[in-house]
Parts: C-alpha cells; sequence; structure tokens
C-alpha cells in the first residue's frame, strides 16, 4: 500500500512557541489530505481537509489561525500549531487520499505527539 | 454529516473466545468502510477495509462485514488472544473525507 510519513514523530514544545509537522506521500500523489487530532482515549477528531494549491477547510471549532495548514504540493502537507498551549498537547495524525480510477482510500501516517510544556 | 457509532466501548474476555465489535453509520454514501488496530501511544493499522460494493473480508481470525443499507459493520475477532489486546477503529469513507467511530478497547485475558 501506499505510505505516509509524518515528522517529527514527537515534539515538545515551551508554551507560546509554533511547532511544525511535515506529511509526506512518499510513493504517490497526493491531491487532499487531511488532518487529524487524537486526544487520551479517544477517537480521531477531523481537524482539517487540505487540497493541494488552495486553501484548507477546517471542521467546526479549530482554529484555523491557530493551525495553519499548507499543501504546497501533492506530495507535502505542513500543519503549524501557532503560540502552542498546554492544550494543543495530542496526538496528530495526517491522511492523504487516493481517488480515481475506482479507487478511494486514504492512507495514514505514523503521528506526531506534541507535548507542550 | 457522517456519524460513525460503536459498541461496545470496551469488552474483556478470556483468551480463546470469538468476538464481535459493532460499527454503524449514518450515512450509507460511502466508498469503503475500514477496521483498524491501535496500541497505547501508537498510529493506526489498518486491518481490513471493505468496499461498497462488497460484503466481506477476511484476513486470518478476522472477518469484517458490511450491511451498507442498514448502516453497520461487524468485525469478527476468533479464538482471540492476549496479543490481540487494543483499540479497534472503524472509519467510513465518504465523498469528503473518513470519519472515525470512539472505538472498542479490547482485553483479552490469559
Amino acid at each position: 500500500g501506499a505510505v505516509v510519513s509524518q515528522h517529527p514523530s514527537w515534539v515538545i514544545c515551551k508554551s507560546g512557541t509554533s511547532v511544525k509537522i511535515e506529511c509526506r506521500s512518499l510513493d504517490f500523489q497526493a491531491t487532499t489530505m487531511f488532518w487529524y487530532r487524537q486526544f487520551p482515549k479517544q477517537s480521531l477528531m477531523l481537524m482539517a481537509t487540505s487540497n493541494e494549491g488552495s486553501k484548507a477547510t477546517y471542521e467546526q471549532g479549530v482554529e484555523k489561525d491557530k493551525f495553519l495548514i499548507n499543501h504546497a504540493s501533492l506530495t507535502l502537507s505542513t500543519l503549524t500549531v501557532t503560540s502552542a498551549h498546554p492544550e494543543d498537547s495530542s496526538f496528530y495524525i495526517c491522511s492523504a487520499r487516493v481517488s480515481g480510477q475506482g479507487a478511494n482510500e486514504q492512507f495514514f501516517g505514523p503521528g506526531t505527539r506534541l507535548t507542550v510544556l | 454529516k457522517q456519524e460513525v457509532t460503536q459498541i461496545p466501548a470496551a469488552l474483556s474476555v478470556p483468551e480463546g473466545e470469538n468476538l464481535v465489535l459493532n460499527c454503524s453509520f449514518t450515512d450509507s454514501a460511502i466508498y469503503n468502510l475500514q477496521w483498524f488496530r491501535q496500541d497505547p501511544g501508537k498510529g493506526l493499522t489498518s486491518l481490513l477495509l471493505i468496499q461498497s460494493s462488497q460484503r466481506e473480508q477476511t484476513s486470518g481470525r478476522l472477518n469484517a462485514s458490511l450491511d451498507k443499507s442498514s448502516g453497520r459493520s461487524t468485525l469478527y475477532i476468533a479464538a482471540s488472544q492476549p496479543g490481540d489486546s487494543a483499540t479497534y477503529l472503524c472509519a467510513a469513507l465518504g465523498n469528503n473525507d473518513m470519519r472515525f467511530g470512539a472505538g472498542t478497547r479490547l482485553t483479552v485475558k490469559p
């Protein structure tokens, strides 16, 4: 299957700093990428959908100015958590969608654990 | 908006038992239904993917079924083992995105 990577796998930062997480589709091009957030013992909640070359679409309750998403190429999307606070500590997972020619499937990265002190 | 529900939220069984995990979804217009396994602190491991045109998929001791008309899917685990202990998530892929259930936390006791 298709491979999606994320970097870094974990990060610890001080409150007030910004953190960038990268998501790459390694062996395919993804016109659409997704960012999910998972709090401890909870399920994955969709944060935003990003299409290459256009602005991301955010789910209700997700602050677009706090979680900046850039999808500048068909293989790379980035999520920047700006002015991070302890409540932003979470597990962030990206996903890339393959669609067309009768196939529709999403492939997931391994996740990034963010801890804000 | 698609809503996915999983029951039970938690399940504890003795080793060797056969068990069924349930998943329901509100919008039947899906491309596929996928079951994942997640170990504590880890990412997702895809177990089975059922296309909307399919009724079931099997892999080893796992069997997943899909009934689009009723908005239900089940994951059957045969002869459970302690190594099966994990959280199992189902997710429905729609036209716009993939939505997840809250998961079933499974514990298999030796």
